[in-house]
């Protein structure tokens, strides 16, 4: 079974400080990670994933994240944050290319200070 | 890009009766659909699995004759809360992955939620 761990579940940080959204998960096959973005009252919005390859993967809105196998991790980072950044983040997991769920974090609430 | 709508984005409704949530891919086909539940300030738990033409497949403490689901079509699945009580109300969301282009790795699509309050 996959899981998934968001260590902090709230993230305050000012306005054009850099932040990290930290994300661990456990599985015991290959993983495809994701990170999803959500604002109030509305569905998720994806900001990258990671299937394979470079382990770097660039997203929207300034974001990326860096998978390391090693340490189970898919770190999501940004160099400056915006106020419209302030949101909630979930990062997910998923077994197989095929057509399964996703399986969520806790969530991050990330709120940028002016 | 492939679009999920989800109707209605909010309800209220009385406790006992019974509310029904749409949720469309607009421009894909989605032969499997997956409706999620969202506490206050909580993650998105996974309560079932739509499939076009077959029974959903519920995830373990569903009720499945109070949370109903059908995907009669290739575009459409719903799904409706019977008997709502308060204990109910709730944020849900259904999403599906795009397969018309063959992509298997492409990420699942979320509709904007309902927002059930059951008085």
């Amino acid at each position: 079974a996959q899981s998934v761990t968001q260590l902090d579940s709230q993230v305050p940080v000012f306005e054009e400080a850099p932040v990290e959204l930290r994300c661990n998960y456990s599985s015991s096959v290959s993983v495809y990670l994701f990170w999803y973005v959500q604002y109030p009252n509305q569905g998720l919005q994806l900001l990258l994933k990671y299937l394979s390859g470079s382990t770097l993967v660039k997203g929207i809105n300034g974001f990326e994240a860096e998978f390391n196998k090693s340490q189970t991790s898919f770190h999501l980072r940004k160099p400056s944050v915006h106020i419209s950044d302030t949101a909630e983040y979930f990062c997910a997991v998923t077994q197989s290319p095929g057509n399964t769920p996703l399986v969520f974090g806790k969530g991050t609430r990330l709120s940028v200070i002016a | 890009g492939a679009v999920v709508s989800q109707h209605p984005s909010w309800v209220i409704c009385k406790s006992g009766t019974s509310v029904k949530i749409e949720c469309r891919s607009l421009d894909f086909q989605a032969t499997t659909m997956f409706w999620y539940r969202q506490f206050p300030k909580q993650s998105l738990m996974l309560m079932a699995t739509s499939n076009e033409g077959s029974k959903a497949t519920y995830e373990q403490g569903v009720e499945k004759d109070k949370f109903l689901i059908n995907h009669a079509s290739l575009t459409l699945s719903t799904l409706t809360v019977t008997s709502a009580h308060p204990e109910d109300s709730s944020f849900y969301i259904c999403s599906a992955r795009d397969w018309a282009g063959l992509i298997p790795n492409s990420p699942l699509h979320f509709g904007n939620g309902t927002r059930l309050t059951v008085t």
